[in-house]
């Protein structure tokens, strides 16, 4: 079975510090995607990667195909970064419907 | 552009009526998606559609329908609403780039069935 794992599941940080979320998954995958979701809101993506990093302002994403992984992380966190994050997959030769989606992390830093 | 919509915000029903969830985007992409999200659990595929007249069902379609008439609106309708139905339910719609599709969400409805 196809499957998306993170960890950890829930997170708390002090404001400033430095945050890594991961994600494993099973089989070879044509894109990975971040997402986060604020408490009682809608869900934004951050970033859509196939190999290599990205970086958008303070947040950084980096894959490894060879060892099917994915690493979010958030450099100096405040407390507008508590929200969760998921991370989807979509698997080779799945349809472009076909997101199966982590369990998600839940993010919250203190002030 | 007012990116994807989705109605209404909340809805409560009983058990065996139906109701249709309405979602639009006004950004001309050709997938869209309906997801539902249960606490532990990951999102999960409803129903997609990858152009107009055309889709097909993903991970949990049983109790919904689906129907692509225009690029813009993707309605998913409950046909007899189930307590197993209470959900948050989140459209998406999407654009190849590269491998991948970028996607995006609409605001959610949070669906209650008593």
């Amino acid at each position: 079975k196809n499957e998306v794992e993170q960890s950890p599941q829930n997170l708390t940080a002090q404001e400033g510090e430095f945050i890594t979320i991961n994600c494993s998954y099973s089989v070879g995958i044509s894109a990975l995607h971040w997402l986060q979701q604020h408490p009682g809101g809608g869900i934004v993506s951050l970033f859509m990667l196939s190999s290599g990093k990205k970086k958008h302002g303070r947040l950084i994403a980096t894959i490894n195909i060879q060892e099917k992984h994915s690493s979010l992380h958030i450099t100096a966190s405040h407390p507008r970064d508590s929200a969760v994050y998921i991370c989807a997959v979509r698997f080779n030769g799945g349809s472009q419907g076909n997101l199966i989606f982590g369990k998600g992390t839940k993010l919250s830093v203190k002030p | 552009n007012a990116g994807v919509t989705q109605t209404p915000k909340f809805q409560v029903l009983k058990t065996g009526q139906s109701m249709t969830l309405q979602c639009a985007q006004d950004m001309n992409h050709e997938y869209m998606s309906w997801y539902r999200q249960d606490p532990g659990m990951g999102l999960r595929l409803i129903h997609y559609s990858v152009g107009a007249g055309i889709t097909d069902q993903g991970e949990v379609p049983n109790g919904y329908n689906v129907s692509r008439s225009t690029t813009e609106d993707f309605p998913l309708r409950l046909l007899s609403a189930a307590p197993s139905q209470t959900s948050v339910y989140f459209c998406a719609s999407s654009y190849q780039r590269g491998r991948g599709y970028e996607q995006y969400f609409g605001p959610g409805t949070r669906l209650t069935v008593t």
